[in-house]
C-alpha cells in the first residue's frame, strides 16, 4: 500500500517568506508525528498528533512554527517569517497510535533551504 | 534527561568484516528501542526495534541487537558487512505510553572498504 508522503520534496525560499509543508500519512494511522534534520544537531522532534489534537508540541523551536491535522490526516507544517537556521529536512511520520509494538513510518522528507 | 548516545561519529569496515555499533541512553524507565539506517538519498527504514521479552533481537539484513538493561545499552551488529551496508545509523528511543515521540542518537556513519 502507499507509504507516507510529503511535498513539497524541495523548497527554495527567501529569509522572511512563510512556507507550507505537507504531510499525507498512511491511511488509518492515528498518531503523527514531525521531525527535523538538520546538519549538527541530529534529528529532533517537533511536534506529535493523535487524531486532530497535538497533545506534544514541546519541540517546536519557536512562535513561527506551528502544525495542523484535519481529517485526522493529512498535515500541514508552517514556518513563518523564516530563518537561514531553518534549513534542514523536515520529516514526517505515522503509525497506528494504539498501544503495543508498533512502527513508525516515515515519509522521504522535505528539504527546506532557506536563503 | 533523556538522551541517547553514540560514541562513534564515524567507522570504516572492510567488506566481510564484523561490525559492533555501540549505543547507550538515559531515560527514567525501559524505553523502547530502535535502529534505523539512512542510506544516501533513501529514507529512513527500520531495522529492529525491542519493546520487550528477548533481549537479543533480530532485524532485517542481517542485523541482530542486544538489549542489556545493567549497562542501558542495545548496540547493533552484523557478523559480516556488506558494501551495501554502507550508511548512517540512528540509535532512537521512545516512551511507552501514547506519545511515542522518538530521540535521536546523533548517528554513525558507516563506511565499507572493498
Amino acid at each position: 500500500g502507499a507509504g507516507v508522503s510529503q511535498s513539497p520534496s524541495n523548497k527554495v525560499t527567501e529569509k522572511g517568506k512563510d512556507v507550507e509543508l505537507r504531510c499525507d500519512p498512511i491511511s488509518g494511522h492515528t498518531a503523527l508525528y514531525w521531525y527535523r534534520q538538520s546538519l549538527g544537531q541530529g534529528l529532533e522532534f517537533l511536534i506529535y498528533f493523535q487524531g486532530n489534537s497535538a497533545p506534544d508540541k514541546s519541540g517546536l523551536p519557536s512562535d513561527r512554527f506551528s502544525a495542523e491535522r484535519t481529517g485526522g490526516s493529512v498535515s500541514t507544517l508552517t514556518i513563518q517569517r523564516t530563518q537561514q537556521e531553518d534549513s534542514a529536512v523536515y520529516l514526517c511520520a505515522s503509525s497506528l497510535g494504539g498501544q503495543g509494538a508498533e512502527t513508525q513510518y516515515f515519509g522521504p522528507g522535505t528539504r527546506l533551504l532557506v536563503l | 534527561a533523556q538522551s541517547v548516545t553514540q560514541p562513534d561519529i564515524h567507522i570504516t569496515v572492510s567488506e566481510g568484516a564484523s561490525l559492533e555499533l555501540r549505543c547507550n541512553y538515559s531515560y527514567g524507565a525501559t524505553p523502547y528501542l530502535f535502529w534505523y539506517v539512512q542510506s544516501p538519498g533513501q529514507g529512513l527504514q527500520l531495522l529492529l526495534k525491542y519493546f520487550s521479552g528477548d533481549t537479543l533481537v533480530q532485524g532485517i539484513k542481517g542485523f541482530e541487537a542486544e538489549f542489556k538493561r545493567s549497562q542501558s545499552s542495545f548496540n547493533l551488529r552484523k557478523p559480516s558487512v556488506h558494501w551495501s551496508d554502507a550508511a548512517e545509523y540512528f540509535c532512537v528511543i521512545s516512551g511507552t505510553g501514547n506519545n511515542r515521540k522518538l530521540i535521536w542518537g546523533l548517528g554513525t556513519s558507516l563506511a565499507v572498504n572493498p
